[in-house]
């Protein structure tokens, strides 16, 4: 079964950092290109990032462009988000979700909470 | 780049059917077929239920149906049952990024 386990939600300050991560099974993870998307609690959700299969290929939303990276390990079956200069508007669960062709995604994980406050 | 518009709520009564619409621009929805929806209950991971406009993964009900004209897309549940209220999100590629999502409807089933 297609399993994708988000990590390294935290508490944190505004202005730090945090990096999470996505380890995938379930399917051959280097054919795949992955998306993060965020939820604010009680809010709608909102695209993060995405990543090709080549990780050279990578797009972000306005919100997060330049202070978020996004990266993969094919060799870890994982795919990870680097968040710097975190602010209050981050907090959010975020989830990692496998793209399909068609820019729509399949599976997702079950999210890791990040919580941005002094 | 704002979101996508849905109703902020709809509701109908078990055995009805409802139609959810999504309203975007030429940027978005009007100008590509990658249109998707997904189903959010509460405290869960989104679950997608259309694709490509109007495809159903397997093991989505055919109860739920989608298409698009011009700007606007829209899900269509028929013979509504309790375990379909839920939230429920469009998205659609963009010219300017991937994926962009509405700001979800919520369904009560009466």
């Amino acid at each position: 079964d297609v399993r994708l386990v988000e990590s390294g939600g935290a508490l944190v300050q505004p202005g730090g950092s945090l990096r999470l991560s996505c380890v995938a099974s379930g399917f051959t993870f280097s054919k795949y290109s992955m998306n993060w998307v965020r939820q604010a609690p009680g809010k709608g959700l909102e695209w993060v990032s995405y990543i090709g299969i080549s990780p050279d290929v990578a797009f972000y939303a306005d919100s997060v462009r330049g202070r978020f990276t996004i990266s993969r390990d094919n060799v870890k079956n994982s795919v990870f988000l680097q968040m710097n200069n975190l602010r209050d508007d981050d907090t959010a669960m975020y989830y990692c979700a496998r793209d399909l062709p068609d820019w729509s995604t399949d599976y997702w994980g079950q999210g890791t909470l990040v919580t941005v406050s002094s | 780049q704002s979101a996508l518009t849905q109703p902020a709520s709809v509701s109908g009564s078990l055995g009805q059917s409802i139609t959810i619409s999504c309203t975007g621009t030429s940027s978005d929805i009007g100008g590509y077929n990658y249109i998707s929806w997904y189903q959010q209950h509460p405290g869960k991971a989104p679950k997608i239920m259309i694709h490509n406009v109007s495809n159903r993964p397997s093991g989505v009900s055919s109860r739920f149906s989608a298409s698009k004209s011009g700007n606007t897309a829209s899900l269509t549940i028929s013979g509504l049952q309790a375990e379909d209220e839920a939230d429920y999100y469009c998205t659609s590629y963009t010219n300017r990024s991937p994926m962009l999502f509405g700001g979800g409807t919520k369904l009560t089933v009466l």
